[in-house]
């Protein structure tokens, strides 16, 4: 069984770029929820994406946007970057709203804002 | 709003010195509640789901507990391989999202 991927692992951005990050969901989920971690915190809940749509959006400006695939791949894109958006980017999957709820999380893609 | 706190920040124990992690959460139609496990630079790692009051897990080491309010990670005889932050997280909404504390950071001195 294959876990949860993320690319790229680390990454540097000039305020003001924008950024896509990766995300392969583990074998047999269809659901990929995103996290951003600030240094010292817990995650905080970007979106979810359930069969190619959003699914629920937490506290987060719309230069955050995001798609899943067909394969249940999904991506991370932020427009407009900030300093503040300099955090852990975190992808987890899950089996569905039909399934179990537990989330499971990839190593996550490091971004530096500058 | 939802929230979830979690006690102490930091914690220091000796090789074999058994305590215990404190999750207060406030989540309103919680479906669960979460542990994780997170090393440096790495994802979070799934340790235990908890459903209802009174519910208890146990993998190894660790024995997760839940009431009303709270719920607790007891560390029994810990290793220094136990070092890490563990993470609370309730799970609620239609998405299931998880509403994360900041973490208690454990160390544990051989």
């Amino acid at each position: 069984e294959t876990g949860v991927t993320q690319s790229p692992t680390h990454l540097i951005k000039t305020r003001g770029q924008q950024v896509t990050l990766r995300c392969s969901s583990q074998s047999g989920h269809n659901t990929v929820s995103w996290y951003q971690q600030a240094l010292g915190q817990g995650p905080q809940f970007i979106f979810q994406y359930y069969r190619e749509e959003e699914n629920g959006r937490g506290n987060f400006p719309p230069r955050f946007s995001g798609l899943q695939f067909p394969n249940y791949s999904s991506e991370l894109n932020v427009n407009a970057l900030e300093l503040d958006d300099s955090a852990l980017y975190l992808c987890a999957s899950s089996s569905g709203l039909a399934g179990g709820i537990e989330q499971y999380f990839g190593p996550g893609t490091r971004l530096t804002v500058t | 709003e939802d929230q979830v706190t979690q006690s102490p920040e930091a914690l220091r124990l000796q090789e074999g010195e058994s305590s215990s992690l404190n999750c207060s959460y406030t989540v309103s139609g919680l479906r669960g509640l979460f542990w994780y496990r997170q090393d440096p630079g790495k994802g979070p790692e799934f340790l235990f789901t908890l459903y209802s009051a009174g519910e208890e897990k146990e993998k190894e080491r660790l024995k997760a507990t839940l009431t009303k309010k709270e719920s607790f990670l007891h560390i029994t005889a810990p290793k220094p391989e136990d070092s890490a932050t563990y993470l609370c997280a309730g799970v609620s909404g239609s998405a299931r999202q998880l509403t994360f504390g900041s973490g208690t950071q454990l160390t544990v001195l051989p």
